[in-house]
């Protein structure tokens, strides 16, 4: 069980064309999920905080109306990279929490590989 | 702020014992937890420790000192396969929400 996917796995788009990228939650209603952006050899960082039917918390230095966020539903989330720029090249990871056990785990998506030309 | 450090690189031979050290300093501290990743794929869960004390999982063993602001992760028996990047990450009390903040990354190399 807790199963996360994401949706493409990889692309490559075009300079200022936009890109949306899903997560799901398969088998379990998560009521927060979190994009992360990994630079390579660098670690992840939070993007921002989704929480369902609501608007999304970004970190300091992410640009919101560059990165649309849109949480509908308990088991959906996408990130939008709009009018992408070479330097937005990154792989881009979702996480989704559940309640489990005595701790709110998160699981991870398999991760979206973007890269802009 | 959140300040995790970890250390870059380790080397270790298959069969052996490798300790992987985790400091940290955060307020509203909520547990660390461990995760593995191999190169291009997403982290996947180890252990989460919340109080003080050690976590045995198998070949995987996670420790907590909360008032060292410390944690290692441990790995007996090495196998080839368990060549990857170990995350550190602290979940901490934030913007009316849990977050977790993930250090760089310890690149783990398991030679023969």
């Amino acid at each position: 069980g807790a199963v996360v996917s994401q949706h493409p796995s990889r692309v490559i788009c075009k300079s200022g064309t936009s890109v949306k990228i899903e997560c799901r939650s398969l088998d379990f209603q998560a009521t927060t999920m979190f994009w992360y952006r990994q630079f390579p050899k660098q670690s992840l960082m939070l993007m921002a905080t989704s929480n369902e039917g609501s608007k999304a918390t970004y970190e300091q230095g992410v640009e919101k109306d560059k990165f649309l966020i849109n949480h509908a539903s308990l088991t959906l989330s996408t990130l939008t990279v709009t009018s992408a720029h070479p330097e937005d090249s990154s792989f881009y990871i979702c996480s989704a929490r559940e309640r489990q056990g005595r701790t709110f785990e998160q699981f991870f998506g398999p991760g979206t590989r973007l890269t802009v030309l | 702020g959140q300040n995790i450090d970890q250390p870059t690189e380790m080397t270790a031979t298959e069969g052996a014992i490798v300790q992987i050290n985790c400091t940290y300093q955060t307020s509203g501290f909520n547990g660390l937890f461990w995760y593995q990743q191999h190169a291009g794929e997403a982290p996947t869960f180890l252990s989460y420790n919340v109080l003080d004390g050690l976590e045995e999982k198998g070949r995987f063993s996670s420790f907590l000192s909360r008032s060292k602001g410390y944690s290692y992760l441990l790995l007996k028996e090495l196998q080839m396969k368990d060549s990857a990047s170990y995350l550190c990450a602290v979940r901490y009390s934030g913007a009316g929400s849990y977050q977790l903040t993930f250090g760089k990354g310890t690149k783990l190399s398991v030679i023969p």
